[in-house]
């Protein structure tokens, strides 16, 4: 069984266009996060959500919004897409008070604007 | 501020070839140290949580180890199959993620 799977795999769309990426952890994980990762494998986090209360909102465009519906799953919604948004996001998760701090991370999914 | 360094950023190596990837890091309060491999097109997979100076942990051919400064990946007598990117990331004490760049290792057959 998959722990953190994202969908979909690969996005390709317009700019101006508005798109979702959804993330769910079979783990029983309470924290879960979305990172960006850029044409240079830099991971950067952008997201935190414990127990769907928002944790973390590094500096991130507010076109960018993401929603927890429950502790499972984390999805992300972009509006007004831009050419720069073309990355791989990954979502990932963690147990916060477990004392053991490592990240489980999905399979990514890879936006392309045009 | 906090920041994770990775050399090299590439490494080739022939099979058998061992080797050792470095992670230096500044933090303000290290909770915990975390090796990753990332292979093409995959997410980062996890390998080994560091906590404190002196720890030391293994998982077949790669050995980590941790001072205050700095990390090394010891890969012993690697495979082809061992190829990937290798990242480094540390866990602050202000609760923080912060990762490094990465090394990519390719093991030469």
């Amino acid at each position: 069984d998959t722990a953190v799977s994202q969908t979909p795999k690969y996005l390709v769309t317009q700019m101006g266009n508005d798109k979702s990426i959804k993330c769910e952890q079979n783990l029983g994980h309470d924290t879960m996060y979305w990172y960006k990762q850029d044409s240079k494998k830099f991971l950067k986090i952008m997201f935190s959500y414990n127990n769907k209360e928002l944790i973390i909102n590094e500096t991130v465009p507010n076109r960018f919004s993401p929603k927890s519906p429950d502790k499972a799953h984390l999805n992300l919604h972009i509006n007004s897409l831009e050419l720069g948004d073309s990355a791989v996001y990954f979502c990932a998760s963690s147990q916060k008070g477990s004392g053991r701090y490592e990240q489980y991370f999905g399979p990514g999914t890879r936006l392309t604007v045009t | 501020e906090d920041q994770v360094t990775q050399s090299p950023e590439a490494l080739r190596l022939q099979e058998g070839e061992s080797s050792s990837l470095n992670c230096s890091y500044t933090v303000s309060g290290l909770r915990g140290l975390f090796w990753y491999r990332q292979d093409p097109g995959k997410g980062p997979e996890f390998l080994f949580t560091l906590y404190s100076a002196g720890e030391e942990k293994e998982k077949e051919r790669l050995k980590a180890t941790l001072t205050k400064k700095e990390s090394f990946l010891h890969i012993t007598a690697p495979k082809p199959e061992d190829s990937a990117t290798y990242l480094c990331a540390v866990f602050s004490g202000t609760y923080k993620y912060i990762f490094g760049t990465g090394t990519r290792l390719k093991v030469l057959a």
